[in-house]
């Protein structure tokens, strides 16, 4: 079946970038996610990106995907502490609507 | 602004009664809406998938029975939690698979009901 994979914590300072990767195992996945969840609320779409592209940048936001290898990954320039927050990466399933999530990286920014 | 409301935001029950989660698209239809919920430090886990005017689509281990899906509208969507346990006690999180101007179609999530049964 579907896995999505991510590690669990990544701790960095004010100012630096932050890289949070992800592997899936669905290489039919048409569109892939990077959502984030502040404590106690609910998931906020942040990017996304088609699977035939190899990079998206979106302000602060750089994903790259490898779609050989299955590894996506999501660069946060100029972390701020507003930044701290869980990031889950998704996929589609293979029906192609429901969302398969990793467990999600907890990310925490220090000043 | 917030596409998709969910209510009530937290909801603390005795064990044995039923509890009623609203899930509401804002400013779109959604044919389709999903039920997450989330343990802690777990990931979101899908417990099924609802489309407007159908039966819905549990997971497996998902008891339909005890977690009762209506989707009776385009912008509606509701969660029963029947004869809540504390097991029942989670984060439980709706999506709804629509298409806002200018973005790709994509799901988007509710703030999350937090549940807890005595």
């Amino acid at each position: 079946g579907e896995d999505v994979e991510q590690s669990l914590f990544l701790s960095v300072r004010e100012g630096d970038s932050s890289v949070i990767n992800c592997t899936y195992t669905d290489s039919s996945s048409t569109y892939l996610y990077w959502y984030k969840q502040e404590p106690g609320a609910g998931l906020q779409l942040l990017t996304y990106i088609f699977s035939n592209m190899d990079m998206k940048q979106d302000q602060r936001l750089t994903v790259l995907l490898n779609k050989k290898d299955k590894h996506l990954s999501l660069r946060i320039a100029d972390t701020q502490t507003g930044d701290s927050a869980i990031y889950f990466c998704a996929e589609n399933d293979q029906a192609g609507t429901a969302l398969i999530f990793g467990k999600g990286t907890t990310l925490s920014v220090s000043s | 602004g917030a596409v998709v409301s969910q209510h009530p935001s937290r909801v603390i029950c005795k064990s044995g009664t039923s509890v009623k989660i609203e899930c509401r698209s804002l400013d779109f239809q959604a044919t389709t809406m999903f039920w997450y919920r989330q343990f802690p430090k777990k990931s979101l886990m899908l417990m099924a998938t609802s489309n407007e005017g159908s039966k819905a689509t549990y997971e497996q281990g998902v008891e339909k029975d005890k977690f009762l899906i209506n989707h009776a509208s385009l912008t509606l969507s509701t969660l029963t939690v029947t004869s809540a346990h504390p097991e029942d006690s989670s984060f439980y999180i709706c999506s709804a698979r629509g298409q806002l101007a200018g973005v790709q179609e994509t799901q988007y999530f509710g703030p999350g009901t937090r549940l807890l049964v005595l």
